[in-house]
């Protein structure tokens, strides 16, 4: 089993650019949430999909922030125009969401630096 | 507001030591509480909690819920320098679906 899977691994990019973090996850699995990780604020829930459907957006921070989830097997978080306050480790995880008592399997993490 | 506070925020142990850590949360409808290590990558799954006084083993690792006292502790006993990480607790609500509202952690650092 492969995981979940996200790319790239390090991003680095300038303020104002726009950036696409990817995430596949693994297979089976129906739910999908973007989680955000800084020093200050610690993991903080972004978005989750259950069925490729955006069930709860409430964490995305601004407008600048968008999810999608195409296809079960795929999905995108965008920020444009990035900011140097979005740097921070943005991880994708996956569950069967089939209860409320399921283990969420974690990526890898992007780690996003703006400068 | 749901709320989720871990105490320590950090410890520095030797090689030998147990460690207790602590988690407290306040949230409405709490379904599971769960425990995940972060090394230098992404959290791994340790434990998940449902019901009240129940331990929960692994090696030397436990942990058990209380939902009167809305809290878990994470016990590890014989700490190595392996276990040096943050150690992550994460409640799940009814009202979150599945989503996990993570505390900010304890870092545990075991030295030799």
């Amino acid at each position: 089993d492969a995981g979940v899977i996200q790319s790239p691994r390090h991003e680095v990019t300038e303020m104002g650019q726009e950036v696409t973090l990817r995430c596949k996850p693994i297979s089976g699995h129906n739910s999908l949430f973007w989680y955000r990780q800084t020093m200050m604020r610690g993991l903080e829930l972004l978005i989750y999909f259950n069925n490729n459907v955006p069930i709860d957006d409430s964490g995305m921070p601004e407008d600048r922030f968008s999810a999608k989830m195409p296809n079960a097997s795929f999905s995108t978080l965008k920020i444009q125009p990035s900011e140097p306050r979005d740097s921070a480790v943005y991880f994708c995880a996956s569950s069967r969401g089939t209860g409320s008592y399921n283990e969420q399997f974690f990526g890898p993490g992007t780690r996003l630096t703006v400068l | 507001e749901d709320k989720v506070v871990q105490s320590p925020l950090s410890l520095v142990v030797h090689e030998g030591d147990t460690v207790t850590l602590n988690c407290s949360y306040e949230v409405t409808n709490f379904r599971s509480l769960l425990w995940y290590k972060q090394e230098k990558k992404a959290p791994t799954f340790l434990f998940m909690l449902t019901s009240s006084g129940i331990e929960k083993k692994s090696g030397r690792l436990s942990s058990i819920l209380d939902k009167k006292e809305l809290s878990s502790i994470l016990n590890i006993t014989a700490t190595q320098t392996g276990d040096s990480a943050i150690y992550l607790c994460a409640v799940v609500a009814s009202n979150s679906g599945y989503a996990l509202n993570f505390g900010k952690g304890t870092s545990l650092l075991v030295t030799p």
